[in-house]
């Protein structure tokens, strides 16, 4: 089945200490997005990808980066997590515009 | 820019009842309106969408209705079952920006067997 697969499911790192998500698809869309979700919130989308266009929120802290490599994978590198980057981040992809996104499954990143 | 409201925040209903959970949104320029379930340690799952040149728009037993006029859009789970419990999300396109999702807060929906 095509899909939006993320990995790792959980993951653990030390304040301060950098971490990478990644994210990959199948259904070869042309946009991929990453949000961030806290417990009981919706979610917040932190920036996008268009092919390799790179389109960041405006409310998106420096602190987080993101890197498209090909089509069909995405990485968010968060550079110093502190203690309220604790969340869920969710890759999405869609066709292009105003088109169903599709998520993954999520990793939850806890800081120590 | 875009905001969306979502009522109510918690929903309990019997199994076999209907749900309804509905959403307001400001921008005149949205024009389109997915719905997504998220249930516990997974990712939101689109359930049902509706552009706005259609009023209405059903699937099995998930309907979606669209007033552009007054600005509102709602969903309706008929025949609910203890598998659609989960939190549904309404979100509304952003006119000001293609990609962006607008989200409500959320309805926390519980069917009692």
């Amino acid at each position: 089945d095509a899909m939006v697969i993320q990995n790792p499911r959980y993951q653990v790192t030390q304040f301060g200490k950098p971490v990478t998500l990644s994210c990959s698809q199948t259904l070869n869309h042309n946009v991929m997005y990453w949000y961030q979700q806290k417990s009981s919130q919706a979610p917040k989308l932190l920036f996008h990808y268009y092919d390799k266009d790179f389109n960041n929120e405006a409310d998106t802290p420096d602190n987080f980066q993101s890197r498209r490599p090909n089509t069909s994978f995405c990485f968010l590198d968060i550079r110093s997590p502190g203690l309220g980057d604790a969340a869920m981040y969710l890759c999405a992809t869609s066709r292009g515009a105003r088109q169903p996104q599709h998520f993954g499954d999520g990793t939850r990143l806890s800081i120590l | 820019g875009e905001n969306v409201e979502q009522h109510p925040s918690t929903l309990s209903v019997q199994e076999g009842d209907s749900a309804v959970i509905k959403c307001t949104y400001s921008d005149s320029a949205s024009n389109y309106f997915p719905w997504y379930k998220q249930e516990l340690g997974k990712g939101p799952q689109l359930i049902i969408d509706i552009r706005s040149n259609v009023g209405e728009k059903k699937d099995q037993r998930i309907a979606v209705t669209l007033n552009k006029t007054a600005k509102h859009f709602s969903l309706h789970i008929t025949e609910t079952q203890p598998e659609d419990s989960a939190v549904y999300f309404c979100a509304a396109s952003n006119g000001s920006n293609d990609y962006k999702l607008s989200f409500g807060a959320g309805t926390t929906v519980t069917v009692r067997a």
